[in-house]
């Protein structure tokens, strides 16, 4: 089975600063997709970025960038030049094609600082 | 475009005591799933509807949980009788048809649900 392990329970940056927020996860299947998800307090979780397993390249996505290591099995997410509405709750999750199930991580909360 | 809404936000009830969550998905999405998480846990897959149907309903945790998508539109998720294991976040999301990589969820803010 699947799982997906995020260690990092919160977080916090000061504003305009870098951050990364670790993912790793476990798993047999040689193709499958990675997502990070955002949820802001109080409001809907969204897609920030995503990542198909047989890309080698990393995805970007303005400042949001994940580092990819599938050898590793791991998925970090690194936001640049922090802003304070990057303060939410962020999920990792997994996906076997075809499944239409999310495997989720037990999520990171980031607090950007002023 | 409206997204996924669902109602209500909040909710507290006693321990044995029902209570129904509803979800009402992006128009013309057939895929719908309910998700939840406990306190400081996962979140954790609970059902797929296509359309009306079923698809998987693998994660539901026992029978006091039972969904519903009458004419495959909005769900209801109905906990009977309520335990304080329940509470947590309900999520709903949806999505159209999912083929390759246009794989992507839209989530609706959650219900809290709060067993005394």
């Amino acid at each position: 089975a699947q799982t997906v392990t995020q260690s990092q329970p919160e977080m916090s940056v000061q504003e305009a600063e870098t951050v990364t927020l670790s993912c790793t996860y476990d798993t047999s299947e040689s193709n499958y997709y990675l997502f990070w998800y955002k949820q802001p307090p109080s409001r809907q979780m969204i897609l920030v970025i995503r990542q198909e397993a047989y890309k080698q390249q990393n995805a970007t996505e303005n400042r949001f960038s994940v580092n990819f290591q599938k050898a590793a099995k791991s998925f970090s997410l690194k936001i640049s030049d922090s802003q304070l509405g990057d303060t939410a709750m962020y999920f990792c999750a997994f996906m076997k094609p075809g499944t239409y199930k999310y495997i989720f991580g037990t999520g990171t909360r980031l607090k950007v600082l002023a | 475009e409206a997204g996924v809404t669902q109602f209500p936000s909040h909710s507290v009830i006693e321990k044995g005591q029902t209570v129904t969550l509803r979800c009402d998905p992006i128009s013309g999405h057939d895929n719908l799933y309910w998700y939840r998480r406990v306190m400081g846990k996962e979140i954790k897959f609970l059902l797929h509807f296509v359309k009306e149907s079923k698809q998987d309903e693998s994660g539901m945790p026992n029978n006091r949980f039972l969904a519903e998508r009458t004419g495959g539109t909005y769900s209801t998720l109905k906990v009977q009788p309520a335990e304080l294991e329940d509470s947590g976040v309900y999520f709903c999301a949806s999505s159209q048809e999912m083929t390759g990589s246009k794989e992507k969820l839209f989530f609706g803010s959650g219900t809290q649900l709060s067993v005394l």
